[in-house]
């Protein structure tokens, strides 16, 4: 039920940006995208959403295209911390009691931050 | 704040054998969710509840699996009976309510069925 497409692996040098693209194209205008990552065989870690505008946090920074079929996340300095896998999520923004509120998590993209 | 808990973390079963995992979600929040990982299949939702009641568990596997939430404070997963197959880490969630709440996830707990 994922609506994202991730590349499966991306290398980023430590210390450089580290931008992570994602292709939602069927995203409906009332859907958010989210990002998560899961450090080796932790539980999956909320990083950061954003609906239309670009939004960023104490993490990471989120582009979303004007026509909302991408978003690109960004890590602005990768650390060797910052090794994990990555997932870009669709979920409708509407709540209501039997919608809304499932996460469905996609392939993911499996970065490595290189030494 | 002590996070999602969940036991046990790591369970070694034979096949046949019922497996009950737990999980204790953040006070407060109002849903609850079962996901199971494998490499093969990544990460699945397998049913999520919202104030304790069951709301979608279409992605639960067969009949053999069953999710309860008797209170807010308390979850379990059970596979009865187990199968090899049912190997992976099964992870608990939970959320607050709202539209954009985050989830979050316990440590899970390991299963392997031999």
């Amino acid at each position: 039920d994922a609506k994202t497409t991730q590349p499966p692996s991306m290398d980023c040098a430590e210390g450089r940006a580290a931008n992570l693209p994602c292709n939602h194209s069927t995203i409906s205008g009332n859907e958010y995208v989210y990002w998560y990552r899961q450090i080796h065989s932790q539980g999956p870690q909320y990083i950061i959403h954003g609906l239309k505008n670009n939004e960023t946090n104490e993490m990471a920074s989120l582009i979303i295209t004007e026509d909302r079929k991408s978003s690109t996340l960004i890590l602005p300095h990768a650390t060797l911390r910052d090794t994990a896998v990555y997932y870009c999520i669709v979920r409708v923004a509407f709540y209501h009691l039997n919608t809304g509120n499932q996460f469905y998590f996609g392939t993911g993209t499996s970065l490595t931050v290189i030494p | 704040d002590a996070g999602v808990i969940q036991s046990p973390r790591h369970e070694v079963t034979e096949m046949g054998q019922e497996v009950t995992l737990r999980c204790k979600p953040i006070s407060g929040h109002n849903s609850l969710f079962w996901y199971r990982q494998t490499m093969m299949r990544g990460l699945e939702l397998l049913i999520y509840f919202n104030n304790n009641v069951p709301i979608d568990d279409s992605g639960m596997p067969e009949d053999r699996f069953s999710a309860k939430m008797p209170n807010a404070s308390f979850s379990t997963l059970k596979i009865q009976p187990s199968e090899p197959r049912d190997s992976a880490v099964y992870f608990c969630a939970s959320k607050a309510g709202g539209v954009t709440g985050e989830l979050f996830f316990g440590e899970g707990s390991r299963l392997t069925v031999l």
